[in-house]
């Protein structure tokens, strides 16, 4: 149980179109999500907490507008990159909190590879 | 965003010794620490926790230290095993369980 996927697993995609990232909890209702960007030989980097049904709240440093995230179900939040440039290729992880398990527990995603030309 | 560090240190072990990986934690009001384990490519795992009211946590051939004094953290594998290769992550969460930060993470390389 407690499974979280991210569609898709990897994208290509050309510098100035947008991106769009899923994340889903499979087995499970995930009253919050995390989206975080993980660059090659460094941690994982929080971009911003996804609550059911509100604003995302931003880390300092991310853009917002940029970085548009919609959490509109109890599991499936979305990341869409817009715009993207060269520099936003990462590594982007997912995670999500049990509403019915510990507050703490959280389970991550796969990860999405993005690769901008 | 948050991160406590850009650099990976790594560690390299014999197949069958023990290994131990240490973090140093930033904030002195966390609450919980977990250790995940990242192989290349995939998203990070969840291995074992230990909240601050304890200082040892033992799981299956795993054993977490947490010394709050000095605010460190250590992962204790026993019998490394080359399945254990991968990138080693401490990680923290305040008393309001929030949001969790990452360290700086540690590779493993285990040598056949």
């Amino acid at each position: 149980g407690a499974v979280v996927s991210q569609h898709p697993s990897w994208v290509i995609c050309k510098s100035g179109t947008s991106v769009k990232i899923e994340c889903r909890s499979l087995d499970f209702q995930a009253t919050t999500m995390f989206w975080y960007r993980q660059f090659p030989k460094q941690s994982l980097m929080l971009m911003a907490t996804s609550n059911e049904g509100s604003k995302a709240t931003y880390e300092q440093g991310v853009e917002k507008d940029k970085f548009l995230i919609n959490h509109a179900s109890l599991t499936l939040s979305t990341l869409t990159v817009t715009s993207a440039h060269p520099e936003d290729s990462s590594f982007y992880i997912c995670s999500a909190r049990d509403l019915i398990l510990y507050q703490e527990t959280q389970y991550f995603g796969p990860g999405t590879r993005l690769l901008v030309l | 965003g948050e991160s406590v560090g850009l650099h990976l240190p790594t560690l390299s072990v014999q197949e069958g010794d023990n290994s131990i990986i240490n973090c140093a934690y930033s904030n002195s009001a966390s609450d919980y620490f977990i250790w995940y384990k990242q192989e290349s490519g995939k998203g990070p795992q969840f291995i074992i926790d230990i909240r601050s009211n304890m200082d040892k946590r033992q799981g299956q051939r795993v054993t977490v230290l947490l010394n709050k004094t000095v605010k460190h953290l250590s992962l204790q594998i026993a019998a490394t095993q080359p399945g254990d290769s991968a990138v080693y992550f401490c990680a923290e969460m305040g008393t309001s369980y929030d949001k969790v930060i990452f360290g700086p993470g540690t590779s493993l390389s285990v040598i056949p």
